[in-house]
């Protein structure tokens, strides 16, 4: 199956760039994010998460910025490899409400050979 | 574990037949989450369970949607009648801890059509 979201936009990359993903969320309240990666006929997959309480958190290969400023949110990939390939979806969630995570539109990555 | 299992992953269906998709969480989650996937709308929770008891239904999009969960390992979500309007990607999710405590685990969806 195909993924969903065939007009979203694209970030094409070079393979061995670094890749950086954008994200603006949408309540000021919101004090957890994560950011979900999306192969084609599969479900979200958890990259990385990060609390209000920090601005910057880094994992394997990816680091999140958080600024709540201006509400926004970004994922870095490094070295960008064909494996990154993806949907990449924000998540936002504010944890004096539900247990909802609200997604954002998402962004296509291609890597480019 | 084998993650979060759906099924089926794919159905194709005519307008007014009734649409059960089913969905086991990885074991010893507590939280179950039912997700629909469109172009137009993107990703949107429609219900979730906490220890099999629903808290949030408020994402269901009418009464022609109802989902149980009659044990810790099986959920069921159901459409009847279907509509054209339903056809979407449908993901099962589970979480120890909920969302704001750890991550979610998704299943691979099921895709719905209704012709």
């Amino acid at each position: 199956g195909e993924s969903v979201g065939l007009h979203l936009p694209t970030l094409s990359v070079q393979e061995g760039d670094n890749s950086i993903i954008n994200c603006a969320y949408s309540n000021s309240a919101s004090d957890y994010f994560i950011w979900y990666k999306q192969e084609s006929g599969k479900g979200p997959q958890f990259i990385i998460d990060i609390r209000s309480n920090m601005d910057k958190r880094q994992g394997q290969r990816v680091t999140v910025l958080l600024n709540k400023t201006v509400k926004h949110l970004s994922l870095q990939i490094a070295a960008t490899q064909p494996g990154d390939s993806a949907v990449y979806f924000c998540a936002e969630n504010f944890s004096g409400g539900y247990n909802k995570l609200i997604f954002g539109a998402g962004t296509r990555l291609a890597v480019h050979p | 574990d084998a993650g979060v299992i759906q099924s089926p992953r794919h159905e194709v269906t005519e307008m007014g037949q009734e649409v059960t998709l089913r969905c086991k969480p990885i074991s010893g989650h507590d939280y179950l989450f039912w997700y629909r996937q469109t172009m137009m709308r993107g990703l949107e929770l429609l219900i979730y369970f906490n220890n099999n008891v629903p808290i949030d239904d408020s994402g269901m999009p009418e009464d022609r949607f109802s989902a149980k969960m009659p044990n810790a390992s099986f959920s069921t979500l159901k459409i009847q009648p279907s509509e054209p309007r339903d056809s979407a990607v449908y993901f099962c999710a589970s979480s120890a801890r909920g969302v704001g405590t750890g991550e979610l685990f998704f299943g691979e969806g099921s895709r719905l059509t209704v012709l």
